[in-house]
């Protein structure tokens, strides 16, 4: 079992919908949690880190459950520009971040 | 330069040839991360160094794979004797410091190796 694992998607909706991704993690002891977007042929960059009282950046909303293992990451009134790869992170101690496969999102006009 | 440099961006490889991939991280950054991505995956951890030791190697996937950070700044990935499912994307991140609670890894723009 991956120790991270998102739906693939794509998840293709319209412009202003409102969109969620989930994602699980294996390793009860993870202790840091983030939302990376990765573009196409790009490098991954920060989107937001995920706080055990839930987290939000304008349009964008970070909830963690540490009981189910869970991390959601929800995206209200969808620019085109929001499409790209989701990719939901964890991190244990000082270990390296391990990444998830990634969710794609396309926005459509 | 202001984020972190890889070199080259692209690579052509006949296969059972070596390569050598090149990560310049952000001036300061004490700790550094490769990682491979294949089409379609996310990012799988490779190796990390905190300066020029390098703590952790569990993810290279075969002994043809050796990283290296002699001055504990620019850093290489080296892969002996190339093979077809070495093709990847290759990206290495940098961050400030392995003890900060939520560090940003910023990454580089990674190295598409094609081995044919």
């Amino acid at each position: 079992r991956k120790e991270v694992e998102q739906d693939p998607g794509p998840f293709n909706v319209p412009e202003g919908a409102t969109v969620a991704f989930n994602c699980t993690y294996s390793n009860s002891a993870s202790q840091s949690f983030f939302w990376y977007r990765q573009d196409c042929r790009k490098e991954p960059k920060l989107l937001m880190s995920v706080y055990s009282s839930g987290n939000e950046d304008g349009r964008f909303t970070a909830q963690l459950n540490r009981a189910s293992q869970y991390i959601s990451l929800l995206i209200r009134d969808s620019k085109l520009s929001d499409s790209a790869t989701y990719l939901c992170v964890v991190r244990s101690g000082n270990t390296p971040l391990v990444f998830g496969k990634g969710t794609r999102l396309s926005v459509i006009a | 330069g202001a984020g972190v440099s890889q070199s080259p961006r692209y690579k052509v490889a006949k296969r059972g040839q070596d390569v050598a991939l090149r990560c310049d991280p952000i001036s300061g950054h004490v700790s550094l991360f490769w990682y491979q991505q294949a089409l379609g995956q996310g990012p799988e951890f490779l190796t990390y160094f905190q300066n020029e030791a390098q703590l952790d190697k569990s993810g290279l996937p075969s002994d043809r794979f050796f990283a290296e950070r002699p001055e504990g700044s620019v850093s290489t990935l080296k892969i002996q004797r190339t093979q077809q499912e070495d093709s990847a994307v290759y990206l290495c991140a940098s961050s400030a410091s392995r003890d900060r609670p939520e560090p940003e890894a910023f990454f580089g723009q990674g190295t598409r190796l094609t081995v044919v």
